[in-house]
């Protein structure tokens, strides 16, 4: 089974700095995706950001991009030149391809401070 | 929007009521699903519909019994729910069997059982 452990339940940046969001995961998989995703108040959740397992080169959108460690089962989501409306829960998720289900971390709470 | 509808909103039901959740996509995808947000926890996936078939039922007690009639719609019927069932409740869709299963939310439904 799957795990995914985002170890810092709240977060807090000035707007306009950078912040960096932590995701660790378990898996004997080799074929998988990786995801962040934004839950804003209005509570539909989004996608941010997607990671195929088997490129070495890190995802970036935009203000977003991941450090994607493999060897370490890590995942990090940095957000440069934080906006107000970046205010949201960050969930962190596993996809088995095989499976075809996602495994979802507890989330972070980022709150973009004025 | 996310092309994933849900309704109703807010639902407040006692433990002897009979409710239905619904959801509807129209991004034309074949897979649907049903989560559960819980506070302080991470989603938990409850079921899983590929091409209106159950795939997958994540030991999820009988008083929550979905029903998918097309690819389009999914529903959730809830009866003799108890108060720690209160949630919120989220649909999901994604196009399957393309192995990118990047995942649309809806806005959920925040069920409150007294």
């Amino acid at each position: 089974a799957q795990t995914v452990t985002q170890s810092q339940p709240e977060m807090s940046v000035q707007e306009a700095e950078t912040v960096t969001l932590s995701c660790t995961y378990d898996t004997s998989e080799s074929n998988y995706y990786l995801f962040w995703y934004k839950q804003p108040p209005s509570r539909q959740m989004i996608l941010v950001i997607r990671q195929e397992a088997y490129k070495q080169q890190n995802a970036t959108e935009n203000r977003f991009s991941v450090n994607f460690q493999k060897a370490a089962k890590s995942f990090s989501l940095k957000i440069s030149d934080s906006q107000l409306g970046d205010t949201a829960m960050y969930f962190c998720a596993f996809l088995n391809t095989n499976a075809g289900k996602s495994t979802f971390g507890d989330g972070t709470t980022l709150t973009v401070k004025p | 929007e996310t092309g994933v509808t849900q309704t109703p909103r807010h639902l407040v039901m006692g433990m002897t009521n009979k409710k239905s959740l619904k959801c509807e996509q129209h991004l034309g995808h074949n897979a649907m699903y049903w989560y559960k947000q819980s506070a302080k926890k991470p989603l938990e996936l409850m079921f899983v519909y590929n091409f209106k078939e159950q795939t997958e039922n994540n030991s999820v007690p009988s008083r929550f019994s979905p029903e998918c009639p097309n690819s389009s719609h999914l529903f959730l019927h809830l009866h003799t729910l108890q108060p720690e069932d209160s949630a919120l409740y989220l649909c999901a869709s994604s196009p399957a069997g393309t192995g990118d299963e990047k995942l649309f939310f809806g806005s959920g439904t925040q069920l409150s059982v007294l």
